[in-house]
């Protein structure tokens, strides 16, 4: 099976900090995608990204960014953690670029921003 | 632009009785359209998938979807609920034409009782 692994389950962080959410994929996916999902809103896509140092803007990427230097690992970036980033963060990878893949999900990173 | 609307909030079901979870979808083209479910504290995982052919597709742990284009909808059924199906459930539409993004309804916690 694909694993999709987010390299921390709850993440607490101060105002103003630089935080790395981290996710690495072990099934050579091409793509990869990091999510927020919030009570009422469902799932936003933050960003994504169709191969290595490739990186396409989602629905919100406002005070978000990524990095893709290796096929299986996809970072998220906040450059100044804010108190409305308190999220789940939802890691996805799928195969293919025919747009009908299923994606493969992290078991998320709940992080909280004081 | 593409849209989901999962109509309900929560729904309850009796364990033994038929379950529905309502999915109503926009895009400007032909649709891929996906169902996820979400066990506590995990990760989204995938269900099923319509992306041509017979409408009514059948997935994981006996779940079954049915595509009606002229509604555009794409409700979740299951003859039979169990009380582990109870789980918070998302829709999502990617538009076969458009960008590689997979777009997702608010969710749906469906509460199966005993």
């Amino acid at each position: 099976d694909v694993k999709v692994t987010q390299s921390s389950r709850y993440l607490v962080k101060r105002t103003g900090e630089k935080v790395f959410l981290e996710c690495v994929q072990d099934m050579d996916h091409e793509n990869m995608f990091w999510y927020r999902q919030d009570p009422g809103l469902g799932l936003r896509l933050i960003y994504f990204s169709y191969d290595v140092k490739m990186k396409e803007k989602g629905d919100i990427p406002e005070g978000y960014s990524v990095s893709r230097e290796k096929k299986e690992r996809f970072s998220l970036i906040l450059e100044s953690a804010s108190t409305n980033q308190t999220s789940m963060y939802l890691c996805a990878s799928s195969r293919g670029h025919q747009g009908n893949e299923k994606l493969f999900f992290g078991s998320g990173t709940q992080l909280s921003v004081l | 632009a593409q849209s989901v609307a999962q109509p309900e909030d929560q729904v309850n079901v009796a364990e033994g009785n038929p379950l529905t979870v309502k999915c109503t979808y926009s895009v400007s083209g032909n649709p891929y359209l996906f169902w996820y479910v979400q066990y506590p504290n995990r990760g989204l995982q995938f269900l099923l998938k319509y992306i041509t052919g017979d409408n009514l597709v059948k997935g994981s742990y006996g779940f079954e979807a049915e595509f009606n284009k002229s509604q555009t909808s794409f409700h979740l059924k299951k003859p039979s609920a169990l009380v582990s199906d109870s789980a918070l459930y998302f829709c999502a539409v990617r538009d076969m034409t458009g960008a590689n993004n997979l777009f997702f309804g608010t969710g749906t916690r469906l509460t199966v009782i005993p």
